[in-house]
Order: C-alpha cells, then structure tokens, then sequence
C-alpha cells in the first residue's frame, strides 16, 4: 500500500540556518504530494502541495518538489526563524482514494535564537 | 477566513464507556474526514464521509466507532465502547473536493481511563 517515510526528529537548528526534511513515499502512479504543519497547541495546516512530477510547492519561504525517479518530496527552508518551529507531516494522497491523506511520522523542529 | 472546528478540546472518559466527538467541517465542503494520533505517532486515516455514506474507511474504523452526519453541519464521531488504546488526538477534516486541499480542526484529546 502507499506509504510515507519522513526523517526523525527533533531536528535543532539555530535561527537563519538552512532547513531540510526529507520525505520519501512509495505509491502507485502519481500520488499528490503534502507538507502540513503542526504549531503547538494547533491543529494541521497546509504549507504546501504538488500534483505532479516536477512540480514545486511554495509557501512561507517553504519549497519542496515533486520528484518522481527519487519517489521524493523533500522540504526546504533557507533561513528559519524562531516561528518555524513545529512540527512539519509530509503526506501523499493515492490516485484511487477519497481524498484519503497518508501521513509520515512527522518531524519536530526546533528553532532557536 | 472558515475553519473547521472540534469539540471538546479535550474529554476524559472512563474505559467502557461511549464518546462522541464533535466536528463543523466548513460550511461548503462536502467530503468529511476522521483522522487520529496516538501520542507520539503518525496521523492515521480513519474514515471519510461522502454524500451521507461512509466511502472509505481503515481497518481501524471497526465495529466500536461510527460516524454520523446527524443535521448538515455537524460530523460525529462515535466510539462505542472506548478502550485504554483508543487514547489519542481525534481530527477532523473537509474538504470541498476528493481532490483538493483538506482544511483540519484543532483536535480533541481523548484520554481513556
């Protein structure tokens, strides 16, 4: 079935430092692509998505792409403040479901001054 | 801006006992998700909800929970006889397509005891 592996977590990053995370899924033809994020004491929230290969997701200074020959869909941040810290799900929806999301195990990050 | 709101944000209840968790998906959307996180794992699918019928569902989804959609603007979801396991963070999400952005809630935290 689809699945999503994300890095682990807490990842601890000082402030205006580079961000990655990696995401990597296993599906099915050409799933949608996901990054939702968490804030504390919130629920999910959309950051970015891509439908299709090659497609890259922005938002918030946030970008990741679509890349179909490495299954991949790696977040990326080139200088993270304080308020990035959350944590931050990397998910894929199937071609053939109801709108049925498939979540990684999330990653936390943390930003500090 | 419409959000998706759950209550309570947090119920306790005795092992055994039935819950109800309460969502009002925004007010246009038309698909209807439960999702839940046990602490310190990934979100995980639990049911989706189309045209006042259940259109997928995950092997957790048996027997114990049900969903309902009891007067157009609220979703339930129901746990019949709730067990130690059942303890997590319980969201709810719409959609206004299969194939569009879900909006989440922020949750309920259910403790089972």
């Amino acid at each position: 079935g689809d699945s999503v592996t994300q890095m682990e977590g807490p990842v601890t990053l000082s402030e205006e430092a580079f961000l990655t995370i990696n995401c990597t899924y296993t599906a099915t033809g050409y799933p949608s692509l996901f990054w939702y994020v968490q804030y504390p004491g919130e629920g999910l929230q959309l950051l970015l998505k891509a439908t299709k290969a090659d497609d890259k997701g922005s938002n918030k200074g946030f970008e990741a792409t679509y890349r179909k020959e490495t299954t991949s869909f790696h977040l990326e941040k080139g200088s993270v403040q304080v308020s990035d810290s959350a944590v931050y799900f990397c998910a894929l929806r199937g071609l053939d479901s109801w709108g049925k999301l498939q979540f990684g195990a999330g990653t936390q990050v943390v930003v500090t001054p | 801006e419409p959000e998706v709101t759950q209550t309570p944000s947090h119920q306790v209840t005795q092992m055994g006992q039935e819950v109800i968790l309460r969502c009002v998906p925004i007010s246009n959307h038309l698909y209807f998700y439960w999702y839940r996180q046990i602490l310190g794992q990934k979100v995980e699918f639990l049911v989706s909800f189309y045209n006042n019928e259940i259109s997928e569902k995950s092997e957790i989804f048996d027997d114990q929970f049900s969903v309902e959609r009891p007067d157009g603007s609220n979703f339930t979801l129901k746990i019949r006889s709730t067990k130690l396991e059942d303890s997590a963070m319980y969201f709810c999400a719409s959609s206004l397509g299969r194939e569009v952005e879900a909006f989440f809630g922020q949750g309920t935290r259910l403790t089972v005891v």
